[in-house]
């Protein structure tokens, strides 16, 4: 199956500086999602975006959907300590009534003070 | 509080035994997921279920099988064919018929197979 590529695999930052990442398919999808996840424990809906060229904030996350309908972006501003973990992407495709998710292969994110 | 269980947190298993993980859900959802994740992976799909008693493969089907008798409870076996068990396994629900609201997760179940 298809996994989506995310970029970059891994960052390490400064608390306080600015984050971006992005993920790219070479298909398109109906919607847009961002998940976190923390070590051992399940992913986090984090935002959803529903229409091209769509921009949506979540405190200090904001993420697009990209106009071709093929790539999203995440940035997290003014990054703290518990913003640790691994962002995933996910393209959604509805097939009947089921939401099917392709993820990406997720960007791990490490701050430090 | 709503949400999704999976249990137990952490399975082990000798090589050549089947193994069922649980997960549970009072979300009222009518579609749920199973994935499996590995190091440095994202997450692959193994089975879902859009409504009680139907289920579809996933990318990754082979060596597991699911279940849907109740709307509740979804949960996986790991056949002792599934090549490389090793793994953590999540769950997840997702309203039918809303698309966009996005899937939730459990906390997931670590396996390891000895």
């Amino acid at each position: 199956g298809q996994q989506l590529n995310q970029s970059p695999q891994s960052m390490f930052i400064q608390e306080g500086e600015d984050v971006s990442m992005n993920c790219t398919s070479s298909s398109i999808f109906n919607t847009w999602l961002w998940y976190k996840q923390d070590p051992g424990e399940g992913p986090v809906l984090l935002i959803a975006l529903y229409k091209a060229g769509e921009l949506t904030s979540n405190g200090r996350l904001t993420a697009q959907f990209g106009i071709t309908r093929k790539d999203s972006f995440l940035n997290i501003s003014a990054s703290i300590p518990s913003d640790v973990g691994i962002y995933f992407c996910a393209g959604q495709l509805v097939s009947g009534t089921a939401s099917k998710l392709t993820f990406g292969t997720g960007t791990r994110l490490q701050v430090t003070l | 509080d709503g949400g999704i269980t999976q249990s137990p947190k952490y399975l082990f298993r000798k090589e050549g035994q089947n193994v069922t993980l649980s997960c549970e859900q009072n979300l009222n959802h009518d579609a749920m997921y199973w994935y499996r994740q590995d190091p440095g992976q994202g997450l692959r799909l193994i089975y879902y279920s859009q409504i009680v008693n139907d289920f579809q493969k996933g990318d990754i089907a082979e060596g597991y099988s699911v279940s849907r008798e109740k709307k509740e409870s979804f949960p996986l076996t790991v056949t002792s064919a599934q090549k490389n068990p090793t793994a953590f396994y999540l769950c997840a629900s997702s309203v039918s018929g809303r698309p966009g609201n996005g899937q939730f997760f459990g906390p997931g179940t670590r396996l390891t197979v000895l």
